[in-house]
């Protein structure tokens, strides 16, 4: 089935670090890709959509200058944290339709971000 | 817009018990309906879904079923495992390229 691979799983950084979040679809071409993050025990908010070959679309709220997204080619998104902080830690998942007539969405594994 | 509600957790059973998370929602049209798990520490894996009135979801011994008019989709298993312990996301989508809305999440904790 389709593949979202993430990576990486976990990753420590200090605070006024950037960090680097990649998303690749395996083996279906993905045009839009989404990002979501998760905190201690809540559900998922969405971030921002990735479309390939153009501008991110954030939710209200999202800093795009602090989270930028890159969805440079078919089968990879990528998601920088700049100048991370405390606050910043979370998990974050990207996601994928995999191009399924039945809306089929798939998930990447999930970065779990932490600041210090 | 679109949302969706689900019962809170956590919910505790024991080995074998009957299981059901309530899973409300609005929308406007007619969404595509899903149910998600969450293991400990991991991403999501979609456990079952349905995309018109009337279809039932399944998956693994889990049930739901997509009823328009109470606009409800609850998931159910007769009989759950200590395996079954994550959270349960329950989600919808209006249209093929748009992204999921999800609910709060239950916790699902199954003590032997």
């Amino acid at each position: 089935g389709a593949v979202v691979s993430q990576h990486p799983s976990w990753v420590i950084c200090k605070s006024g670090t950037s960090v680097k979040i990649e998303c690749r679809s395996l083996d279906f071409q993905a045009t839009t890709m989404f990002w979501y993050r998760q905190f201690p025990k809540q559900s998922l908010m969405l971030m921002a959509t990735s479309n390939e070959g153009s501008k991110a679309t954030y939710e209200q709220g999202v800093e795009k200058d602090k989270f930028l997204i890159n969805h440079a080619s078919l089968t990879l998104s990528t998601l920088t944290v700049t100048s991370a902080h405390p606050e910043d830690s979370s998990f974050y998942i990207c996601s994928a339709r995999a191009g399924l007539g039945d809306y089929g969405y798939t998930f990447g594994s999930g970065t779990r971000l932490t600041v210090v | 817009g679109n949302s969706v509600t689900q019962m809170e957790g956590p919910v505790t059973l024991s080995e074998e018990a009957f299981l059901t998370i309530n899973c409300t929602y609005t929308a406007t049209g007619y969404p595509s309906l899903f149910w998600y798990v969450q293991y400990p520490g991991e991403g999501l894996q979609l456990l079952l879904k349905a995309t018109k009135a009337d279809d039932k979801g399944s998956n693994k011994g889990f049930e739901a079923t997509y009823r328009k008019e109470t606009t409800s989709f609850h998931l159910e298993k007769g009989s759950v495992q200590v395996s079954d312990s994550a959270v349960y996301f329950c989600a919808l989508t209006s249209s093929g390229n748009t992204p999921l809305v999800f609910g709060k999440g239950t916790r699902l904790s199954v003590i032997a």
